[in-house]
C-alpha cells in the first residue's frame, strides 16, 4: 500500500491560517472516516491532533481543525504560533480488505 | 499517568532475530489494542502492526508480514514484536502506540518513548 501524499513543506507567518492536504485513494481516504493526524516535533514523539477526520482529542488547541473531500483529507492550523512548528503526518484506515493502516508522507511546517 | 516504554532495541546482524517489549502502565490495558509504528533515520512514519486487547486479532503491514509477529501477555501488561530475519531496511525507531479509545483502533494516543533498531554487518 503507497504512503498517502502530502506537501513536502508548509509555511506561514505567525497568527496567519496554513492548510496541509493528505491524498489518497478511494480505498483509503475515500472509502473511510479513520483519518487521524500527528504532530511531531524534532527528536520527539508523535502526538495526535486530529482524529476521525474531524475530532481533537482532549487537551489539544482548537485552532486545529480536519476535513476531508473525496480521496483527500485536510488539517488546517489557524493562529499560528511558533510552537505548531514540526513535521506532521496524516494516517488513514486502508480497508477492511487489508486491516492495514496507511501514513502520509509527512509535511514540514515553518512558521515565518 | 499513561505510559508505554518500549526495550529491546539494539544492533543486530541482516538475517538474525529480535524481540522488542512494550510495557504499558496508568490505563486497563486489557481493554486496549496496541499498535507499533516505526521511524527510520530521517524519514516518515510507517504503520508496522496492531494486536487487539484479547490477542486475538493481530494484523501486519506488507512489509513485514511474514517475517515479525505480535504478541501480548495481559499478565504482565506487555506486548511482544517478535522480529526475524531482519533486513537493512528494518533500521529504525519502533514506536508502541494504544489505540486512542478502547474499541477503536484507527488512531494512535498514547506513543511509547521508541527502541531503536539497527540492522547492520
Amino acid at each position: 500500500q503507497s504512503a498517502l501524499t502530502q506537501p513536502a513543506s508548509v509555511s506561514g507567518s505567525l497568527g496567519q491560517a496554513i492548510t496541509i492536504s493528505c491524498t489518497g485513494t478511494s480505498s483509503d481516504v475515500g472509502s473511510y472516516n479513520f483519518v487521524s493526524w500527528y504532530q511531531q516535533h524534532p527528536g520527539k514523539v508523535p502526538k495526535v491532533m486530529i482524529y476521525e477526520v474531524n475530532k481533537r482529542p482532549s487537551g489539544v488547541s482548537n485552532r486545529f481543525s480536519g476535513s476531508k473531500s473525496g480521496n483527500t483529507a485536510s488539517l488546517t492550523i489557524s493562529g499560528l504560533q511558533a510552537e505548531d512548528e514540526a513535521d506532521y503526518y496524516c494516517c488513514s484506515y486502508g480497508g477492511y480488505s487489508t486491516s492495514s493502516y496507511v501514513f502520509g508522507t509527512g509535511t514540514k511546517v515553518t512558521v515565518l | 499517568q499513561v505510559q508505554l516504554v518500549e526495550s529491546g532495541g539494539g544492533v543486530v546482524q541482516p538475517g538474525r532475530s529480535l524481540r522488542l517489549s512494550c510495557v504499558a502502565s496508568g490505563f486497563d490495558f486489557v481493554n486496549h489494542g496496541v499498535h507499533w509504528v516505526r521511524q527510520a533515520p530521517g524519514k516518515g512514519l510507517e504503520w508496522v502492526g496492531f494486536i487487539s486487547f484479547d490477542g486475538r486479532r493481530d494484523y501486519l503491514g506488507g512489509s513485514v508480514r511474514g517475517r515479525f509477529t505480535l504478541s501480548r501477555d495481559n499478565s504482565k501488561n506487555t506486548l511482544y514484536l517478535q522480529m526475524d530475519s531482519l533486513r537493512d531496511e528494518d533500521t529504525a525507531v519502533y514506536y508502541c502506540a494504544r489505540e486512542g479509545l478502547a474499541g477503536t483502533e484507527t488512531w494512535f494516543d498514547p506513543w511509547g518513548q521508541g527502541t531503536l533498531v539497527t540492522v547492520s554487518s
